[in-house]
């Protein structure tokens, strides 16, 4: 198994809903990243997650939440999102710092309304 | 220090030609430069990598050529297909850091 896959695809909600993004990967990555890309724009790093905890967090407003439960999955907690933070949210895996290359997920499109 | 610049933003080019992608970076610590290609509604896929110890690579259609001394790297894909349109983006990182810094990104079609 050589993906990292995202659930749900899409996803549409209130500015009071509270919703998770669901990642999972069985490569044996240890690294597991989430990143945000609004159109026409790269991605741009959100959370690090390295042997399950969280080593990096690019200052993003509380109201995105990371978890990870096991090496495998990562979950985005979401809570009290505004319009703009409407975006393709993408995880992402690889080995570990110590080596090279990221898999990315398909993404899941948050639209916040 | 930590910007890759990318040019150009957007590229038209004929089914058969060549595509060219130009990224230039500053920090000269960066160790490896992968470059990613995205369709619409999907994630960025890895498409070849390069590490500076070598000045070019290819993969099928795919070349990077690399130099170092002017700290720029290039994707080349020859004979360019209407399925190679997609938006790419030159990236780059170190051994040893986790963090992946990105190119603004290059929008390409390839025009019958």
């Amino acid at each position: 198994d050589t993906e990292v896959t995202q659930t749900p695809k899409h996803l549409v909600m209130g500015m009071t809903n509270k919703k998770s993004l669901k990642c999972e990967q069985h490569m044996g990555h240890r690294a597991m990243y989430w990143y945000k890309q609004k159109a026409k724009k790269p991605p741009e790093l959100m959370f690090v997650y390295s042997y399950e905890k969280l080593s990096i967090n690019e200052s993003v407003p509380s109201r995105f939440s990371p978890e990870c439960p096991n090496s495998s999955l990562l979950n985005l907690h979401l809570h009290a999102l505004q319009p703009e933070d409407s975006a393709l949210y993408l995880c992402a895996s690889s080995q570990g710092a110590e080596t090279y290359g990221y898999t990315f997920g398909s993404g899941t499109r948050l639209t916040v309304v | 220090q930590q910007q890759v610049k990318q040019s150009p933003q957007s590229l038209i080019v004929q089914k058969g030609g060549i595509s060219i992608i130009n990224c230039a970076y500053e920090n000269t610590a960066f160790d490896y430069f992968p470059w990613y290609q995205q369709f619409p509604g999907k994630g960025p896929a890895l498409l070849i990598a390069i590490r500076p110890d070598v000045s070019e690579k290819k993969e099928g259609r795919f070349t990077i050529s690399f130099n170092k001394s002017a700290k720029q790297f290039s994707l080349h894909i020859m004979d360019s297909q209407p399925g190679d349109s997609a938006t790419y983006f030159c990236a780059a990182s170190l051994l040893g850091n986790e963090k992946l810094t990105f190119g603004t990104g290059t929008r390409l079609t390839i025009i019958p």
